[in-house]
């Protein structure tokens, strides 16, 4: 089945501690991207990569770092969570963002305490 | 830039019609539509390209006016499936892409 699978669905965390939610696609998309989602302000993007080894700064990337050392996975990285990155975090991924459509994964659920 | 959404909410009856729309501040090249039901991730429903073309998907159909630089999603005889919360996405020519806040649209038997 073509999906985009992200772990964990839920994580309660410390303020500082270091985490990583991962993400995965099967569907040989070139175009991964992550989101965070809060009420109010819609889906506002983080960080995207147009291919392997190539990233790039979305809207809100502060706190924030990815990775994309195989074009299946792309890893989304808080070094040193707080409180103002409680969220909901989509990932996403598409063959070509301009001409299709994204597959996103379930959501990851994160509350930094 | 983010695009604008319209309405924030609507609340229907089953059977009634909806219009949603996004519009842009800049220059579009495409147009995505989602619909997110909650506690769930946004599904694609359609995207429109330049040229002002029109789609369809079952009873729900879209517009491209890239002149206007704006969209429009129409929801004709609504079914309770088609609550929950919709959202536009544009590409402005290789910038960023960028979703709109979203429509919350409710239907009621």
């Amino acid at each position: 089945e073509a999906q985009v699978t992200q772990n964990p669905r839920y994580l309660i965390t410390v303020t500082g501690k270091k985490l990583t939610v991962t993400c995965s696609q099967n569907m040989n998309h070139e175009y991964m991207s992550w989101y965070r989602q809060d009420p109010g302000l819609g889906l506002r993007q983080i960080y995207y990569s147009m291919n392997v080894e190539v990233t790039d700064k979305g809207d809100v990337p502060e706190g924030y770092k990815v990775s994309r050392k195989e074009k299946r996975n792309f890893p989304l990285i808080l070094e040193s969570p707080s409180p103002n990155q409680t969220s909901l975090y989509f990932c996403a991924s598409s063959f070509e963002p301009s001409g299709d459509g994204y597959t996103f994964g379930s959501g990851t659920r994160l509350t930094v305490v | 830039q983010q695009p604008v959404q319209s309405p924030q909410a609507v609340i229907l009856r089953e059977g009634e019609d909806a219009v949603i729309n996004c519009s842009s501040s800049k220059a579009l090249y495409s147009v995505h539509w989602y619909r997110q039901k909650h506690g769930e991730a946004p599904v694609f429903l359609m995207i429109l390209l330049k040229g002002g073309e029109q789609k369809g998907h079952e009873k729900i159909s879209a517009s491209f006016n890239e002149k206007k630089q704006q969209s429009s999603l129409y929801l004709t005889a609504s079914q309770l499936s088609y609550s929950g919360t919709y959202f536009c996405g544009t590409d402005n020519y290789g910038q960023n892409f960028v979703f709109g806040p979203g429509t919350r649209l409710s239907v009621l038997p």
